[in-house]
Formats: structure tokens, C-alpha cells, sequence
């Protein structure tokens, strides 16, 4: 079993509409999560870090369920430029900070 | 200009080839790292260095090498190309004690 896994997808929504991804991880002892987001043949660019408590970035918030080992990323009012694959990254204790990489989920948002 | 940077964008080799693949960074971080990237496999990690003596084995390391020839320098070797290294590799940094990566633009490889 992956340590972090993603839908592939892709999600296709129209514009405005309101999409989320779910990734679940693996080792109980994560214990920092983040989405990237990377466009097609680009580099991965963080988009936010989640936090227990739930944080949100103007349309794109982020939840974490530590009980269910899962993190979620909602986007609202989707636009065009929302396209793009989502990556779900955990670190694991240990002070070492390597991320894993989940393998993303790609999202088509068409007018 | 780009904090940091990867050469060659593209290059198309032969099996048995050896190619170096280089990464410079101007952010000052000590902590480098490259990744491949293959179609529905994500991002795996080849190699890491915490500083310019510190060199670590990712998950995939066989096959390939590197060298951290200063802070701002870590370079990938394959030092013989066969073609399932076929992928797009991509260089990063970080800062001790966080997570956030900051990657290169990436270097498409295809070997034929």
C-alpha cells in the first residue's frame, strides 16, 4: 500500500463550481501535510499547509482528519485557471522533514 | 531570475550513455534534493543532501548517483543510461526544520 494516496482522477467541473479531493496517508505517526500544485510539465508549487484545526486560503480550504488519517482540499468557485494537478504531501516524524509525495489529482475545470 | 535552476531542460540520449544532470540554487538552503517524475507514479525521490558532506539515498536510488559540490551545487549522475530512466527529473530545496520545497523547472530526459 502507497503511504499516501490520491484519486487520479481527473475531476471535470464547470466554472464556479465547487470541487474537493480527499488523500489518505498511511503512518500514523505523519505529522505535517500540505497541497501542491503542479500545471502540466511544470514544477510543484506549494498552495497551502494543512493544519489540525483546518485552515482556508481565499476559495481553497484545507481540513485534516487525524482519527481517519485523511486531508482534505476544497476549492470553491472553481476557475479556468484552477486546472491543474493537486498533489497530497505528508512528512513523517523523526526530524528528517522528507515529504512523500502522493501521486496528485488532476482537475479540469471547463467554461 | 529563477532561485532555482536546472540544465539541460531537455536532452535525448542513448542507452549506455553517461549523463549528468545539474541543479544550482541561489536561495542559500542547505537542504537539496532530486526527484523523477514518471506518468501515474507521482514524485519519487532519487537522492538527498542535508549539507555539502551529508548524501542520502531516497527510494530509488539505484542507478544513479550525485554529487554536492558546494552549497548551491548537487548534480545527478546516470552513469548508464537505459531507457526506463526515461522521465522528467526535478531538483529542490529546503530549509532545515521546514517542508516547504522549492523546486526547479525540470529537466525532460528520454533515453532511446
Amino acid at each position: 500500500r502507497k503511504e499516501v494516496e490520491q484519486d487520479p482522477g481527473p475531476f471535470n467541473v464547470p466554472e464556479g463550481a465547487t470541487v474537493a479531493f480527499n488523500c489518505t496517508y498511511s503512518n500514523s505517526a505523519s505529522q505535517s501535510f500540505f497541497w501542491y500544485r503542479q500545471d502540466c510539465r511544470k514544477e510543484p508549487k506549494l498552495l497551502m499547509s494543512v493544519y489540525s484545526s483546518g485552515n482556508e486560503d481565499g476559495r481553497f480550504t484545507a481540513q485534516l482528519n487525524r482519527a481517519s488519517q485523511y486531508i482534505s482540499l476544497l476549492i470553491r468557485d472553481s476557475k479556468l485557471s484552477d486546472s491543474a494537478t493537486y498533489l497530497c504531501v505528508v512528512t513523517t516524524s523523526g526530524g528528517s522533514y522528507i515529504p512523500t509525495f502522493g501521486r496528485g489529482t488532476s482537475l479540469i475545470v471547463h467554461p | 531570475d529563477a532561485d532555482v535552476t536546472q540544465t539541460p531542460r531537455n536532452r535525448i540520449t542513448k542507452t549506455g550513455k553517461r549523463i549528468m544532470l545539474e541543479c544550482s540554487q541561489t536561495k542559500g538552503h542547505d537542504r537539496m534534493y532530486w526527484y523523477r517524475q514518471d506518468p501515474g507514479l507521482g514524485l519519487r525521490l532519487i537522492y538527498y543532501s542535508f549539507d555539502v558532506k551529508d548524501i542520502n539515498k531516497g527510494e530509488i536510488s539505484d542507478g544513479y548517483s550525485v554529487s554536492r559540490q558546494a552549497q548551491a551545487k548537487f548534480s545527478l549522475s546516470l552513469e548508464s543510461a537505459i531507457p526506463n530512466q526515461t522521465a522528467l527529473y526535478f531538483c529542490a530545496t529546503s530549509e532545515p526544520g521546514t517542508t516547504e520545497q522549492f523546486f526547479g523547472p525540470g529537466t525532460r530526459l528520454t533515453v532511446l
